[in-house]
């Protein structure tokens, strides 16, 4: 089984829908990260949580929010979807001890009508 | 200036060419470097990693580090068509998290 999994892999939503992407990790890391990546934008950072009481704003956190409900998982949440949101939305978890290596899961392409 | 720049090519090269990757940072502090690649539809995997100045080899993939001029390179020797993906740099400072460039798409043909 993947060490980090993301559900749904493809969403289609409308305009205005609320969603609620999830992410599953059996690494039993500390740090898990939601990025979306556009072409030609790279990857960019939407929130981070280094532990389970702590959650970070990255670069782009405007109209999403973040839910760390256990070590092992995070889910993102689009409140209201806007066509700019559609994007490859990626998992990643570290460890917390060590080099910033990141585990990513497969990703969740994300489209919005 | 993004703390990261990374051209995002295309870049297209021959089986067997030796491929150079290359980003700049501008933060100093940074202390630790690293390549990741993606293939297609899947997410990034970490290929090389290194820290502070210097290089590191790893069979055909060299990773190379300059902090004085604020440099990062991935030499691909040998390139193969399964080298074919898109290759992101990424740095960061103890405490923060990862910054990455925008990604180099490679394609090497058969």
């Amino acid at each position: 089984d993947a060490d980090v999994t993301q559900t749904p892999r493809n969403r289609i939503t409308k305009t205005g829908k609320r969603i609620m992407l999830e992410c599953s990790q059996t690494k039993g890391h500390d740090r898990m990260y939601w990025y979306r990546q556009d072409p030609g934008l790279g990857l960019r950072l939407i929130y981070y949580s280094f532990d389970v009481k702590d959650i970070n704003k990255g670069e782009i956190s405007d109209g999403y929010s973040v839910s760390r409900q256990a070590q092992a998982k995070f889910s993102l949440s689009l409140e209201s979807a806007i066509p700019n949101q559609t994007a490859l939305y990626f998992c990643a978890t570290s460890d917390a001890v060590g080099s910033e290596t990141q585990y990513f899961g497969p990703g969740t392409r994300l489209l919005v009508l | 200036q993004k703390e990261v720049e990374q051209d995002p090519g295309p870049l297209s090269v021959p089986e067997g060419a030796i491929v150079s990757l290359n980003c700049t940072y501008s933060n100093s502090a940074f202390q630790y470097f690293m390549w990741y690649r993606q293939y297609s539809r899947k997410g990034p995997e970490l290929l090389m990693y290194t820290y502070s100045s210097g290089n590191k080899e790893d069979g055909r993939f060299t990773a190379q580090v300059d902090k004085s001029s604020k440099y990062i390179s991935l030499f691909i020797r040998d390139s193969q068509p399964s080298d074919s993906a898109t290759y992101l740099c990424a740095t960061y400072q103890a405490g923060t998290a990862l910054i990455f460039g925008k990604g180099t798409t490679l394609s090497v043909s058969s």
